[in-house]
């Protein structure tokens, strides 16, 4: 099974509109972390958010937000007021605790355009 | 300003040379990783390091080995080139611990083309 899914494999959002990036994960560790990570065209990877699993509060930075449903397994990414400088690629990434080893898997992305 | 440099931003290679790709950061980060970025696959993880000389395999380690012998400096490398092996490489370090702090640096990448 995959441990991230990201559903979207492309999505428009006009620009100074809120789009949605969906993520679920699975895992069965009680300790763990989520991350989102942008990837403009020139290909470095930016972070942008995170959430550990015992937050009680949803993650902001600046004009994202994580939308964290622990029961469902999902953390959606919400970007407030798009910009043109928004388009890019993001990953969805999650840390499981457990092991000893702290490697994150990531999903497959989303390719987010956004339209003037 | 905090990185983690790879050595090449784009690499073309022979079909059976061996190839090494280079990654160092200087933010004194304990784990280091290897990942192949793929359209429609995501970053994949290919091996992982949490101490010197300590190595660790991920999820696609088949056709590559790694080095650290220093802290800062983590190599991978492609014994035998093939050309399924074309890709654009990621290398990231993190801090061993817990928390937002965790989350990954990331070097620029490096497209690798075998021809």
């Amino acid at each position: 099974a995959q441990k991230i899914t990201q559903t979207q494999p492309g999505m428009f959002v006009q620009e100074k509109e809120a789009v949605t990036l969906d993520c679920t994960y699975d895992t069965s560790d009680q300790s763990y972390g989520l991350f989102w990570y942008k990837q403009p065209s020139s290909g470095e990877m930016i972070f942008l958010i995170y959430q550990g699993s015992y937050d009680e509060q949803n993650a902001t930075e600046g004009r994202y937000s994580l939308n964290f449903q622990k029961a469902r397994k999902s953390a959606n990414l919400v970007i407030s007021a798009s910009q043109l400088g928004d388009s890019a690629m993001y990953f969805c990434a999650m840390r499981e605790d457990s092991g000893g080893y702290q490697k994150v898997t990531f999903g497959t992305g989303t390719k987010l355009q956004v339209i003037p | 300003d905090v990185k983690v440099t790879q050595s090449s931003r784009y690499l073309v290679k022979r079909t059976g040379e061996k190839v090494f790709l280079e990654c160092v950061q200087d933010m004194d980060h304990e784990n280091m990783f290897w990942y192949r970025q793929d359209p429609g696959l995501g970053l994949r993880l290919i091996y992982f390091s949490y101490d010197v000389k300590m190595k660790e395999k991920g999820d696609i380690p088949e056709g590559y080995s790694v080095s650290r012998e220093k802290k800062e400096r983590f190599s991978l490398i492609l014994e035998s080139a093939s050309t399924n092996q074309t890709s654009m490489y990621l290398c990231a370090s993190s801090f061993f611990g817990r928390g937002r702090d965790l989350g990954y640096t990331f070097g620029s990448g490096t497209r690798l083309t075998v021809v």
